[in-house]
């Protein structure tokens, strides 16, 4: 199995500003992904995170207002820019194994 | 891309009972399918999976079936308890490696 710590844990920001959500995976891992699960919904996904090459972005979802780094095969950060109280959700982070994908604790963000 | 949609959205059981929730899938490069559940405030745990070269897989009281021609498959939980009260999220992919597309979620209650 894979143990995925996400800082921070929770935050409230307000409108206009920018946060950093840090995912970090105790094992080297080939695929990383970033999802995001608003209040009482499902999870979407935003983009996979690619060591060493740009993120795949999903239909709706653009670097400019998400932008990822995967500097190594352990790491990764997703940045909700410009945010607006829409973006208010949880963020998750997972990685995939052979055999199953592991979710991490998620980040609950708040805009005011 | 692909397409998920889960049914009911809510389910109400007595303990004991027994509860089914149905998943189709509309692409058929889809092979992984993963039941997720998520209890209040926690993250998604990974409860049973299939791969489309399976019919039916079981896990104690939880098995899933699958339907390939169809392109649907179920969950089945037999003898619930009140501890099994949460959502679940049903989902697909091409591999359990790749990115998954997630149905709605079935907020499941056990009644005492």
């Amino acid at each position: 199995s894979a143990v995925i710590s996400q800082k921070p844990s929770r935050d409230i920001c307000q409108r206009g500003t920018s946060l950093t959500i840090q995912c970090q995976v105790d094992s080297q891992v080939t695929m990383m992904f970033w999802y995001r699960q608003q209040p009482g919904q499902s999870l979407t996904l935003i983009a996979t995170a690619n060591q060493g090459s740009e993120a795949t972005y999903e239909s709706g979802f653009v670097i400019d207002k998400f932008p990822i780094s995967r500097p190594n095969l352990t790491f990764s950060t997703l940045t909700v820019s410009n945010m607006s109280p829409e973006d208010s959700s949880i963020y998750l982070c997972s990685v995939s194994t052979p055999y199953e994908q592991y979710f991490g604790p998620g980040t609950r963000l708040t805009v005011t | 891309g692909e397409n998920v949609e889960q049914h009911p959205s809510t389910l109400s059981v007595q303990e004991g009972d027994s509860a089914v929730i149905k998943c189709t899938y509309s692409d058929s490069a889809s092979n992984y399918f993963p039941w997720y559940k998520q209890e209040l405030g926690k993250r998604p745990q990974l409860i049973i999976d299939i791969r489309s070269n399976v019919g039916e897989k079981k896990d104690q009281r939880i098995a899933v079936t699958l339907n390939k021609t169809a392109k649907h498959f179920s969950l089945h939980i037999t003898e619930t308890q009140p501890e099994d009260s949460a959502v679940y999220f049903c989902a697909a992919s091409e591999t359990s490696g790749s990115r998954l597309t997630f149905g709605e979620g079935t907020q499941l209650t056990v009644n005492p």
